[in-house]
Order: C-alpha cells, then structure tokens, then sequence
C-alpha cells in the first residue's frame, strides 16, 4: 500500500492564483482530512469527509473547497490564493471503525507559499 | 465541541532523563486518545493511542496514561534519546463524532 500521497510536494503561487492539492489514499478508507500548519502552530482542520459525496466544514473553511467524489480521492481547491493560505498542508484518512481501529494516516505534505 | 489543551508547550530534557507531556479534554464522551510525533518537515506519525476502557498502555520507552474522571491523559518517555527530540501531539476522538481534536503541540529537546 502507498498509504496517503499528495502532490505537489512544494508549490508558489502569486495571490489570487487558484491551484488544486491532491490527496489519495489506497486502505479504503471513508474518513479523510485536510488539516493546515502554519510554522510553529498545531494542526487545524479544514474540511473533513465520511464517505464519498460527503463532505463537511472543519475549523477553518473559508477561502477552501472540496470535493470527495470516491473513497480514494479527496482534493482541496484554493480560490483566489491570499497570503494567509501559505502554509503546510496535510491530508490525512482514517477507517474510524472499531474492527479496523481509529487511526489517522498523514500523507507527506504540501509545502504552499503565497506571495 | 471537544477542547483539548496541552502542556508544556516546550520542554528541554538531559538524555537519558524522563519527559512527561499533559493533555486534558473537555468532552466527557471522548474514548481515543492518540499521541503523534512530528520531526522537523515530516508527517505527523502515531507513536501510541489508548482507549478508555484502560488506564494505561505500554510500548518500550513510551507509555500514556488516562484519568477518566479527572479528563487528562499524559504522554510518558523514560531514557530519553536524542531522537526523541521532536513535536508531540496529542488528540482526541469519540466513536460517533468525526473529527480529532489535536493540542497545541510540545516541542521536545533532548540535550546529549
């Protein structure tokens, strides 16, 4: 199994240039997760899904959107990028199942900056 | 919703010292509570969890305590190593919501 895999790894966009992040993930996963770190900071949740074609806000939303139109794919879209989105990015998936344990799974992260 | 505070938000231990990290919550319904250990650039990645039906759980030099009643929960490294050194998270979940609840993280150093 790949686990988590995002991509791009690293990308610079000008402000009010818009880019998709990817996320799959291959354990069959319904949970998954887009959290932001800014440097130094925890991890805040963005959006979050149970299941394909279900999606729902996380902490902080605005300025995001998503997608989850199968188990393994899970794309965040930032419109109009603004310098407060620089930040890491991580998706993550869990199986939230008691027979299959409630783990997250981080993918390895995408590196934005915004200028 | 859930609010989970963590402390201390750094710590400098010797090598070879304890390191202890505290964790409380505020949802009586929360039943996992997951430890992650992040180095520099990398992923969060699980270290140990617990589930409420138990007090404390065991692996190596890593072990995590739980107090229901009082809602804190601890991460406990014995025989630090440098290695340790690193960011720790902690978080928590119930079986019927969908979200985790992280703390604010502890920047962990162990000094040789």
């Amino acid at each position: 199994n790949a686990g988590v895999t995002q991509t791009p790894k690293f990308r610079i966009l000008k402000i009010g240039q818009s880019m998709t992040l990817q996320c799959t993930q291959d354990m069959n996963h319904n949970y998954m997760y887009w959290y932001r770190q800014d440097p130094g900071m925890g991890l805040k949740l963005i959006y979050y899904s149970v299941g394909a074609g279900i999606t729902d806000k996380g902490e902080v939303p605005n300025g995001y959107n998503v997608s989850r139109s199968t188990t393994e794919d899970f794309p965040l879209r930032l419109e109009l990028a603004a310098p407060s989105q620089t930040s890491v990015y991580f998706c993550a998936s869990s199986p939230r199942r008691r027979e299959l344990g409630y783990e997250q799974y981080f993918g390895p992260g995408t590196r934005l900056t915004v200028t | 919703g859930e609010n989970v505070e963590q402390h201390p938000s750094t710590l400098s231990v010797q090598e070879g010292d304890s390191a202890v990290i505290k964790c409380t919550y505020s949802d009586s319904a929360s039943n996992y509570f997951p430890w992650y250990k992040q180095e520099l650039g990398k992923r969060p990645q699980l270290i140990i969890d617990i589930r409420s039906n138990v007090g404390e759980k065991k692996d190596q030099r890593i072990a995590v305590t739980l107090n229901k009643t009082a809602k804190h929960f601890s991460l406990h490294i014995t025989e630090t190593q440098p290695e340790d050194s690193a960011v720790y998270f902690c978080a928590a979940t119930t079986n019927t919501g969908n979200q985790f609840y992280f703390g604010t993280g502890t920047s962990l150093t162990v000094i040789p």
